[in-house]
C-alpha cells in the first residue's frame, strides 16, 4: 500500500513557471525524500529532509515538510523543458533499523516548451 | 548513471514460467533493494538485503525470492509467472542499509508476462 500521495496527479506548466508538487504521508517518518523518474526509467534522489527540518534548498529546488499536517512539498523554479518526469515522495519506515523507503502516487509533471 | 546496473532490459516470457533478474550495486555499497512498479500498484519496496542477508521484507509475493551474493550482486526470482507479474523491476543500492540514505536506482528490468 501507499503511504503518500501526491497532488496533483498531473501538472503540466509553461517552461519557465514554477511547479508545486504535494505529498501527503499517514505515518510517522524519520526523513522524506524526493525522487524523480523520467519515462520508464530508473529513479534519481533530488532531496532529503528530515524530520526535524523545516525546509531545504537545492539549486532549484525547495522542499517543505509539515509533520504536523504529515505533508511535504516539492518546488520546483524557472522550470525547464528537462524537468518534465513524474516526481515521487518516498518517507522511511525504519525496519528493525534499516530503511524501507515507501512510495506515494506520483506527481506527473510536463513542462510545455 | 547511478552506478547500479541491472539485467536484462527486458523480459518477455510465458504465465506459468520462472525468470531471474540481476542486480549489481554500486561498487562499495552492502545494501539492496528490490522494488517493482506497475501501473496499478506504483512503487512497492519488496525485499531488502544488507551484506548477505536479508534485513526487511515488503509486499513480495511466496513465488518471489531474492538473494545476495557474496559478491554483492543480488538475484531476483521470479516463478510461476502470472499476468499481473508484468511490470518495472528496480533494484537500488546504498552504502549502510540505514535510515536517511539516498538510494541508487538502477535501470530496471521490464518484465513483460504474456
Amino acid at each position: 500500500s501507499q503511504q503518500g500521495e501526491e497532488d496533483p496527479q498531473a501538472l503540466s506548466i509553461q517552461e519557465g513557471e514554477n511547479a508545486t508538487m504535494n505529498c501527503s504521508y499517514k505515518t510517522s517518518i524519520n526523513n522524506l525524500q524526493w525522487y524523480r523518474q523520467n519515462s520508464g526509467r530508473g529513479l534519481v534522489h533530488l532531496i532529503l529532509i528530515r524530520s526535524n527540518e523545516r525546509e531545504k534548498h537545492s539549486g532549484r529546488l525547495r522542499v517543505t515538510l509539515d509533520t504536523s499536517k504529515k505533508s511535504s512539498s516539492l518546488l520546483i523554479t524557472a522550470s525547464r523543458a528537462a524537468d518534465t518526469a513524474s516526481y515521487f515522495c518516498a518517507t522511511d519506515a525504519t525496519y528493525f533499523g534499516n530503511e524501507k523507503l515507501t512510495f506515494g502516487t506520483g506527481t506527473r509533471l510536463t513542462i510545455i516548451p | 548513471d547511478s552506478g547500479v546496473t541491472q539485467t536484462p532490459k527486458h523480459l518477455i516470457t510465458a504465465t506459468g514460467q520462472r525468470v531471474t533478474l540481476r542486480c549489481s550495486p554500486r561498487s562499495g555499497d552492502l545494501s539492496v533493494y528490490w522494488y517493482q512498479q506497475s501501473l496499478d500498484q506504483g512503487l512497492q519496496f519488496l525485499i531488502q538485503y544488507y551484506n548477505g542477508e536479508e534485513r526487511a521484507k515488503g509486499n513480495i509475493l511466496e513465488r518471489f525470492s531474492a538473494q545476495q551474493f557474496p559478491d554483492l550482486h543480488s538475484e531476483l526470482n521470479l516463478s510461476s509467472l502470472e499476468l499481473g507479474d508484468s511490470a518495472l523491476y528496480f533494484c537500488a543500492s546504498t552504502g549502510s542499509g540505514g535510515s536517511g540514505n539516498e538510494q541508487f536506482f538502477g535501470p530496471g528490468t521490464r518484465l513483460t508476462v504474456l
